[in-house]
């Protein structure tokens, strides 16, 4: 079935410095692929999203692409600010699975002042 | 997007109980969806919530421990049947974006539930 292989935290980050989370995906079909962010105490919000190959997802300064050669979808922030300090979640949909959404483990960031 | 409303926000809860998650939309959509997380971990699907038919739960989950109704296209409820420790996690509703331009799932903000 389908799957997303997140990069595993807890990741501690200076402020400016520059973020990268890895996130490659297992799929039949043509998913869409996603980034999920959770704010201490708060909800999950889409953060960015891509639905074909190349596309290149981007929102908040993050900044993720498409591709399927490789089956990844890297999210990148060139400079981390502390409310950035999160949990991170890839997730896939409408690959073998159709619409459910299949999450990664996600990634707790920390941004340090 | 779709805008939803999730109640209650939080509960503690005495071992054996039910409790009943409430999900609003703001607009009509086909597919609602349950998930829990569980303390430190990712977001697992319960079932697939669609008006006018029975939900379609996921492996290792049950409609007896968690009975879904979906009675129009706005609303939906998860109840929490006989709760152990075990059930205190985070549970949240999600619905699909009705465009392209959308597309992407809109969450609740959770509840979060503690079994004592």
């Amino acid at each position: 079935g389908d799957s997303v292989t997140q990069m595993e935290g807890p990741v501690t980050l200076s402020e400016e410095a520059f973020l990268t989370i890895n996130c490659t995906y297992t799929a039949t079909g043509y998913p869409s692929l996603f980034w999920y962010v959770q704010y201490p105490g708060e909800g999950l919000q889409l953060l960015l999203k891509a639905t074909k190959a190349d596309d290149k997802g981007s929102n908040k300064g993050f900044e993720a692409t498409y591709r399927k050669e490789t089956t990844s979808f890297h999210l990148e922030k060139g400079s981390v600010q502390v409310s950035d300090s999160a949990v991170y979640f890839c997730a896939l949909s409408g690959g073998g699975n159709d619409y459910k959404l299949s999450f990664g483990a996600g990634t707790t960031v920390t941004v340090r002042a | 997007s779709a805008v939803i409303s999730q109640k209650p926000s939080r509960d503690i809860c005495q071992r054996g109980t039910s409790l009943t998650i409430q999900c609003q939309v703001d607009s009509q959509v086909t597919m609602m969806f349950w998930y829990r997380q569980q303390p430190g971990q990712s977001l697992t699907l319960i079932a697939t919530a669609n008006q006018g038919s029975e939900a379609t739960y996921e492996s290792g989950f049950v409609i007896d421990k968690f009975p879904i109704s979906r009675p129009n296209l706005t609303f939906s409820t998860l109840t929490v049947s006989n709760m152990s420790p075990e059930d205190s996690s985070i549970y949240l509703c999600s619905v699909e974006g009705q465009d392209l331009a959308n597309y992407g799932y809109t969450f609740g903000s959770g509840t979060r539930l503690t079994v004592v």
